[in-house]
């Protein structure tokens, strides 16, 4: 059974621009999950979708953040425009029930210059 | 809302030595703590955990514990091998309605030298 994927690995960009990351959950798996890790910090929640629905999305830090799930598949997490702060790495992870085993994805890490 | 402090930072053991790893939180509606294993270039991998109605739990080198009026909770690994070289993170959850994220602690940096 394949993981959970994200894509890319790794993006450097400069502030101001745009970069949108790519999540593809565990098939058949409802819940999806993104969290951030900055600065050799905790891993912080940043929402959560069942389906293609926000069911949490608490932990989106401002509305440069936008995550979509159309169709409750892939998910994507777009940042524009990208500030410094921003840096860290993007975990994507999955469940197959609310509550059950979150499964993550290997993460992208990002770099704002 | 749920605060994971997490302490270690960094811990170093000697292999066959044993390691713990303590963690606490705040909120008394926490009912689920996963640790989770990240190995260097690799996703995180959830290795234990424990629900609040139980107060310990082991699997094979890899135990845990929980103290629910204290409101903290540990990893233990005995006889430390290499391979357990990673960041291992613990986290909390509510498990009950429909709230279901992951609140973690900092991490604690694993080094088991030979």
């Amino acid at each position: 059974e394949a993981g959970v994927t994200q894509f890319p690995s790794h993006s450097v960009i400069e502030k101001g621009q745009t970069v949108t990351l790519r999540c593809d959950p565990i098939s058949g798996h409802d819940n999806l999950y993104w969290y951030r890790r900055v600065m050799g910090k905790e891993i912080k929640f940043l929402l959560h979708f069942v389906k293609e629905s926000k069911q949490d999305e608490s932990g989106m830090p401002n509305n440069r953040f936008l995550a979509e799930r159309t169709g409750g598949t892939y998910s994507t997490l777009k940042v524009q425009p990208a500030e410094l702060e921003d840096s860290g790495v993007y975990f994507c992870a999955s469940s197959q029930w609310t509550g059950g085993e979150q499964f993550f994805g290997p993460g992208t890490r990002l770099t704002v210059l | 809302g749920e605060n994971v402090e997490q302490h270690p930072s960094t811990l170093s053991v000697q292999e066959g030595d044993s390691a713990v790893i303590k963690c606490t939180y705040s909120d008394s509606a926490s009912n689920y703590f996963p640790w989770y294993k990240q190995e260097l270039g690799k996703r995180p991998q959830l290795i234990i955990d424990i629900r609040s109605n139980v107060g310990e739990k082991k699997d094979q080198r890899i135990a845990v514990t929980l103290n629910k009026t204290a409101k903290h909770f540990s990893l233990h690994i005995t006889e430390t091998q290499p391979e357990d070289s990673a960041v291992y993170f613990c986290a909390g959850r509510d498990n009950t309605g429909t709230a279901s994220k992951l609140t973690f602690g900092t991490g604690t940096r694993l080094q088991v030298t030979l």
